[in-house]
């Protein structure tokens, strides 16, 4: 059972341009969270998307923008690219059935390393 | 969003066991209490989560104070591949929705 996948590994953009990345969930899962992490922090959430609609949104622009595809893979979108946006970006996916109580255990992938010159 | 205070970094020795503190004086009554692990290199990893009784599994025991404002992730023999960012989050599944907050975490060492 292929984990939560996401593309491209690295990437390295400059000032001003866009960027997509893009994440598949773990087999049966139907809800995927996007985070950025900057370098020596904790993840920050960016939103949540659940049956093609985002569900909620931290405090992070419009520039950043989202997709939930029907088979349930999500891409993330960034505009205006700033030199601030240079981070590892990280897809979880989880399901609401699972885990039990209070759990909705996410599973992480092992993220996408933006890097904007 | 409740928060939670954690130690920026500990050290253990191998084969020990590893106490990590996290404090949360403003939990609520729906906050559970959840450990995430980030590995080198990797995104982060479930660990364990309660609500008020303590908890164990196979990777870990999870022990929550009486009133709520503390909790202590217990690994019972650390192993180098426990080196790791451990991350204590407060999820109220019921007002909060469906973010998770984490905070800078815990950063452990372990010594051959």
């Amino acid at each position: 059972d292929a984990g939560v996948t996401q593309s491209p590994t690295h990437l390295i953009k400059t000032r001003g341009q866009q960027v997509t990345l893009r994440c598949s969930p773990k087999s049966g899962h139907d809800t995927v969270s996007w985070y950025q992490q900057a370098l020596g922090q904790g993840p920050q959430f960016i939103f949540q998307y659940y049956e093609e609609e985002e569900r909620q949104r931290g405090n992070f622009p419009d520039r950043f923008s989202g997709h939930q595809f029907p088979n349930y893979s999500s891409e993330l979108n960034v505009n205006a690219l700033l030199l601030g946006d240079s981070a590892l970006y990280l897809c979880a996916s989880s399901s609401p059935l699972a885990g039990g109580p209070g759990n909705n255990e996410q599973f992480f992938g092992p993220g996408t390393r933006l890097t904007v010159l | 969003d409740a928060k939670t205070t954690q130690p920026n970094s500990m050290e253990s020795n191998e084969e020990e066991p590893v106490h990590l503190p996290c404090n949360h004086s403003t939990i609520s009554g729906t906050d559970y209490i959840h450990w995430y692990r980030q590995l080198p290199s990797q995104g982060p990893e479930y660990v364990i989560h309660g609500l008020t009784s303590n908890v164990n599994n196979r990777m870990a025991s999870l022990a929550i104070a009486e009133d709520r404002k503390s909790s202590t992730l217990i690994l019972h023999r650390a192993t180098l591949r426990d080196a790791a960012v451990y991350y204590c989050i407060l999820r109220d599944v019921v007002t909060g929705g469906f973010k998770t907050i984490f905070g800078a975490g815990t950063r452990l060492f372990v010594k051959a």
